[in-house]
């Protein structure tokens, strides 16, 4: 089964707005990750954020941890078309492996 | 070494044949990963080497599914008798010791259709 659930679980925008995407997961956990997926290809690592830590910054890429909520987001500023892709969060307790969610699809219109 | 190879990128089989895929991961990383993804889901753990010790299995990993890791290199995954509920994406990861910095390296998948 699948801990973490992102939320929601499709959103269209328009190029330069920004995009926010939401996880949810339901035990303790060590880190979580957002990974990206394009169409068909394999997952790429974008952002890791530890369980005692708030906030991270990657480039356009700000992700939150709230873990009194249990909760992620993920924030993408000033989307490209190229930002179009499934985004996952993927939840770790210690010791065990990444448990991914069903994704989100975003899609960023021209 | 640019990243995860995975072979082959699809594979089309009848169903109640065996099939085998491979992958190399990044030379120096010794934590080696196998999931699955369906359309639509995310990715779901089957199984975890580190280095040439197979450490974990999901319960997905039915008795039709075996994996190996000889000399903690390439890995390979076979599904023997497969069924048309094999029919995925199948993904490997490779990862450092240090994993919670770096998370994990996808390849780009072997997408299996079961006929």
């Amino acid at each position: 089964s699948q801990q973490g659930e992102e939320d929601p679980q499709a959103l269209s925008i328009q190029e330069g707005e920004n995009a926010t995407m939401n996880c949810s997961y339901k035990t303790s956990i060590n880190n979580l990750q957002w990974y990206r997926q394009n169409s068909g290809r394999g997952l790429v690592h974008l952002i890791l954020i530890r369980s005692n830590e708030r906030e991270k910054h990657s480039g356009r890429l700000r992700v939150t941890l709230d873990t009194s909520k249990k909760s992620s987001s993920l924030l993408i500023t000033a989307s490209r078309a190229a930002d179009t892709a499934s985004y996952f969060c993927a939840t770790r307790n210690y010791g065990q492996n990444f448990v991914f969610g069903p994704g989100t699809r975003l899609s960023v219109l021209p | 070494d640019t990243g995860v190879s995975q072979d082959p990128r699809h594979k089309i089989t009848k169903r109640g044949q065996n099939v085998t895929f491979r992958c190399d991961p990044i030379s120096e990383h010794n934590r080696l990963y196998w999931y699955r993804q369906t359309l639509g889901q995310g990715p779901e753990f089957l199984t975890y080497f580190q280095n040439e010790a197979q450490l974990e299995k999901s319960r997905l990993l039915s008795d039709r599914f075996s994996a190996e890791r000889p000399k903690g290199s390439f890995s390979t995954l076979e599904i023997q008798r497969t069924e048309q509920g094999d029919s995925a994406m199948y993904l490997c990861a490779s990862s450092p010791r240090r994993e919670v910095i770096y998370g994990y390296t996808f390849g780009s998948g072997t997408r299996l259709t079961v006929v």
